[in-house]
């Protein structure tokens, strides 16, 4: 398994609050990658990162946004979390191609 | 940009039974990768494939990549329960991360 760490790993949170996922790797990767992935579907790509100061949009539109101040640290922020936002979001990093997922964060917005 | 197609979306097997699945792309590839997520998992890296006609083995697992490197399949043997879950495959076509492009998955449901 990978070094790949994303907390929480579960968030209940009330629409309206801002909320940050956490994610960090220790491999010195690079590329990152935020994913949204609703249960049983496919990923989408709603953020990439190519190293320090780098920050892309994916093909997915979101609302979250993300920043990249140190290599091993890529986190994401929903300024006002909303239910239609209760997915699941998995981070990745990689050196070249193959990417190594963190255990994802379950989010749910009531 | 890329199209990628991935099928079947779903593949219902006895425990025993052989599974494949097929990733297909629109425009030549610099190298494909496949992953696993099992239920309420994380995707998980199995194998890369780079060169055209190639063919890799993982205990019953077949990875195999086209002539032309536009597409690819897995195929597992004689399935156990331990194999279900999600099989996507990962494209990628050069050109940074706007070159990489996963495949919708295909769901693997095992009967005992």
């Amino acid at each position: 398994e990978a070094d790949i760490y994303q907390t929480p790993r579960y968030l209940v949170i009330g629409t309206g609050k801002k909320i940050t996922l956490e994610c960090s790797q220790t491999m010195g990767h690079d590329k990152m990658y935020w994913y949204q992935q609703d249960p049983g579907m496919e990923l989408h790509l709603i953020h990439y990162s190519y190293g320090v100061n780098s920050t892309e949009k994916g093909d997915l539109s979101s609302e979250s946004t993300v920043s990249r101040i140190r290599t091993e640290h890529f986190p994401l922020t929903l300024e006002s979390a909303r239910p239609s936002h209760t997915s699941q979001y998995l981070c990745a990093s990689s050196e070249r191609e193959t990417q190594y997922f963190g255990p994802g964060t379950r989010l749910l917005v009531l | 940009g890329q199209q990628v197609m991935q099928i079947p979306q779903y593949q219902h097997v006895q425990e025993g039974e052989d599974f494949t699945t097929y990733c297909n792309s629109s425009t030549t590839l610099s190298n494909i990768q496949w992953y696993k997520q099992r239920p309420g998992g994380h995707p998980v890296f199995l194998i890369q494939l780079v060169k055209s006609g190639e063919v890799k083995k993982q205990k019953r697992l077949t990875f195999q990549f086209g002539e032309a490197k536009k597409n690819s399949s897995l195929h597992i043997t004689a399935t156990q329960t331990t194999d279900v879950g999600t099989y996507f495959c990962s494209m990628y076509s050069g050109g940074g991360a706007d070159g990489l492009t996963f495949g919708k998955g295909t769901h693997l449901i095992i009967q005992p």
